[in-house]
């Protein structure tokens, strides 16, 4: 249980495209989802925090009218990177909280997570 | 100061080897701690969490966690060549707080 589906799982787009991934949750309802950003040998960073019905929540220092975030329905959250350059190729996952884990804790499963390449 | 340390390794161990990996972290108000295994091009997978002081085994991993030196560890019993990846340490503040990340130590197991 707790699925987390996440695709593309890998895109190539020119420079000044944008480029959109969903993350659905499959056998769950998720009213919060994380996005995170993954450069290689480098930290899970927590880009956003995706609320279903509400504006997301941007860590600092990640530009919200640069990576759009919806979060239209409780199983679908979708981050959108536009006008994508060279320096926004990386690791995009997507997270949920397992509805049954322990009661407070920030139990996460991840999606496949999506590489994006920017030419 | 970083909030999740972690040594990135590699740390390399013979097959069979007990594997120990640690982990520090900054919030002393940190209540919930998590081991993730992360193979190479893949999103991470969790091991286990642990919010007690003490020891919490699951098969051949045990996560040992230690509040008052803010320390976490993961030991991995009978290594596997399977078992080669790497583990990133998280830490939640409490409640459905954000997750943060340690950098993560690449386990290479060799057989």
């Amino acid at each position: 249980g707790a699925v987390v589906s996440q695709h593309p799982s890998w895109v190539i787009c020119k420079s000044g495209t944008s480029v959109k991934i969903e993350c659905r949750s499959l056998d769950f309802q998720a009213t919060t989802m994380f996005w995170y950003r993954q450069f290689p040998k480098q930290s899970l960073m927590l880009m956003a925090t995706s609320n279903e019905g509400s504006k997301a929540t941007y860590e600092q220092g990640v530009e919200k009218d640069k990576f759009l975030i919806n979060h239209a329905s409780l199983t679908l959250s979708t981050l959108t990177v536009t006008s994508a350059h060279p320096e926004d190729s990386s690791f995009y996952i997507c997270s949920a909280r397992v509805p049954t884990g322990p009661s407070g804790a920030n139990v996460l499963t991840f999606g496949a997570g999506s590489r994006l390449t920017v030419l | 100061q970083k909030e999740v340390e972690q040594n990135s390794g590699p740390l390399s161990v013979p097959e069979g080897a007990i594997a120990s990996l640690n982990c520090t972290y900054s919030d002393r108000g940190s209540q919930s701690f998590f081991w993730y295994r992360q193979y190479s091009g893949k999103s991470p997978e969790l091991i286990m969490f642990i919010y007690s002081n003490g020891d919490k085994e699951d098969g051949r991993f045990t996560a040992q966690l230690n509040k008052a030196s803010q320390y976490v560890s993961l030991l991995i019993r009978d290594s596997q060549p399977s078992d080669s990846a790497t583990y990133l340490c998280a830490v939640n503040q409490g409640g459905y707080q954000k997750v943060t990340f340690g950098i993560g130590t690449k386990l290479q197991v060799i057989p």
